[in-house]
């Protein structure tokens, strides 16, 4: 049984750089969420997919950040021109369907510069 | 909106004793569920135990219990036998419709 992956686990990069995080969900289910984590504070949600459609997005997704999941399976979230307050924990969790538990993958921690 | 009030920003329990862990919501979803995720140093959030809000019985799984009082908007976690293990952050989210809201958390930290 393979849970929830997220690629790569730790990036850094410096301010204005692009990065693109990669969530694998669990195979059968439909629903795929991102949601953003900051030092003492719990999990903000981002977004979420069912299946390839994005259904619905945070007003914390600004212009900068977009989320992908084009063939209903794997989903990418990119950020442009990263800032200072983009670091964070940015998390992934999908759920068969909606209203059930949510499982989450180990975070991609990301540090700007 | 959803709200989610966990007044315990930090709790301490001695290893082997049990300890309550508090969570209070506010919706007006006519049907939700209530969840507990426990997060280690690690960052991996972890799920414990779900309550539904139209079960009859208090959920269990293991050492974890949920005491749901519904009229009262409360979903406690209880943790009997505590472990060292069992330090980390944990959160008391609501969920009934698409996304999870989070409280702010409470650190649990188990003394030996």
């Amino acid at each position: 049984d393979t849970g929830v992956s997220q690629d790569p686990r730790h990036k850094i990069t410096k301010r204005g750089q692009n990065v693109t995080f990669r969530c694998d969900p669990i195979s059968e289910h439909n629903r795929l969420y991102w949601y953003r984590q900051t030092l003492g504070q719990g999990p903000e949600f981002l977004t979420y997919f069912q299946n390839e459609a994005q259904l619905e997005k945070s007003r914390l997704l600004s212009d900068r950040f977009s989320a992908e999941r084009p063939k209903g399976s794997f989903s990418t979230l990119e950020i442009q021109r990263t800032e200072q307050g983009d670091s964070a924990m940015y998390l992934c969790a999908s759920s068969q369907l909606a209203g059930e538990t949510q499982y989450f993958g180990p975070g991609t921690r990301l540090l700007v510069l | 909106a959803q709200k989610i009030t966990q007044t315990q920003p930090g709790m301490f329990v001695q290893e082997k004793e049990a300890v309550t862990l508090d969570c209070t919501y506010d919706t007006s979803d006519p049907s939700y569920g209530l969840f507990w995720y426990k997060q280690p140093s690690s960052g991996e959030m972890i799920f414990l135990i779900y309550q539904g809000s139209y079960d009859q019985q208090n959920a269990t799984e293991g050492r974890y219990s949920l005491n749901f009082q519904k009229a009262r908007k409360s979903a406690n976690l209880v943790i009997s036998a505590s472990q060292l293990g069992d330090s980390a952050m944990y959160f008391c989210l609501q969920g009934g419709s698409e996304k999870l809201v989070f409280g702010k958390g409470t650190k649990l930290t188990v003394n030996p």
